[in-house]
């Protein structure tokens, strides 16, 4: 398979729910990072991972924690959510000539 | 702080028509600029841009970058309504050699009418 993979691809969960967001890339890039859109706001970056380790970590809360445990896979945990965190996580991956050309198909995430 | 401005915000034109979608910026440690289009799932990549004054071209869609007065464009021409879609302007700022960090615009919402 080739690209970027997400799974799950839709996901409801309660408040008091911890789960995990998947990605997997097989391009052979070096870094990899997690997006998140919500609806009528700008693409924001949450997290950079480079060569697996974190170099970014954009004031995002401690209830989203990632993980990246090899080049090709990219974890986001999610525990104690607010209604306020649903939104798309898209997870993308980069080379060294730079350019966020390949995107996940996102994760559509719903907090009730 | 890494600034993106789109404009317009929205655009509604008909097919056949050329439509000019404008992104300017500011960046500290410029790496490159992107455009993509979204439809109602992830974003698909377009563009990369990283010198002044070349043009890019796929198809009827062109870019081209200017670093001087920090703007980019890209242009559509012959409209058709599967262009209907936003336009995502994103500058990338190196983090390091490796990675970069991209600011997105707003994006523009173009409807392209039969």
């Amino acid at each position: 398979e080739t690209g970027v993979t997400q799974t799950p691809r839709h996901l409801v969960m309660g408040m008091t729910n911890k789960k995990s967001l998947k990605c997997e890339q097989h391009l052979g890039h070096n870094a990899m990072y997690w997006y998140k859109q919500s609806a009528k706001k700008p693409l924001e970056l949450m997290f950079v991972y480079s060569l697996e380790e974190r170099v970014e970590n954009n004031s995002v809360p401690s209830r989203f924690s990632p993980e990246c445990p090899n080049s090709s896979h990219l974890f986001l945990h999610l525990h104690t959510l607010q209604p306020e965190d649903s939104a798309l996580y898209l997870c993308a991956s980069s080379d060294r000539t730079g350019g966020l050309e390949h995107f996940g198909p996102g994760t559509r995430l719903l907090v009730l | 702080e890494d600034k993106v401005v789109q404009s317009p915000l929205s655009l509604v034109v008909h097919e056949g028509d050329t439509v000019t979608l404008n992104c300017s910026y500011e960046v500290t440690n410029f790496r490159s600029l992107l455009w993509y289009k979204q439809e109602k799932k992830a974003p698909t990549f377009l563009f990369m841009l990283t010198s002044s004054g070349i043009e890019k071209k796929s198809g009827r869609l062109s870019s081209i970058l200017d670093k001087k007065e920090l703007f980019s464009i890209l242009n559509i021409t012959a409209t058709q309504t599967g262009d209907s879609a936003v336009y995502l302007c994103a500058v990338e700022a190196f983090i390091n050699t490796n990675a970069g960090k991209s600011t997105f615009g707003d994006g523009t919402t173009l409807t392209v009418k039969p």
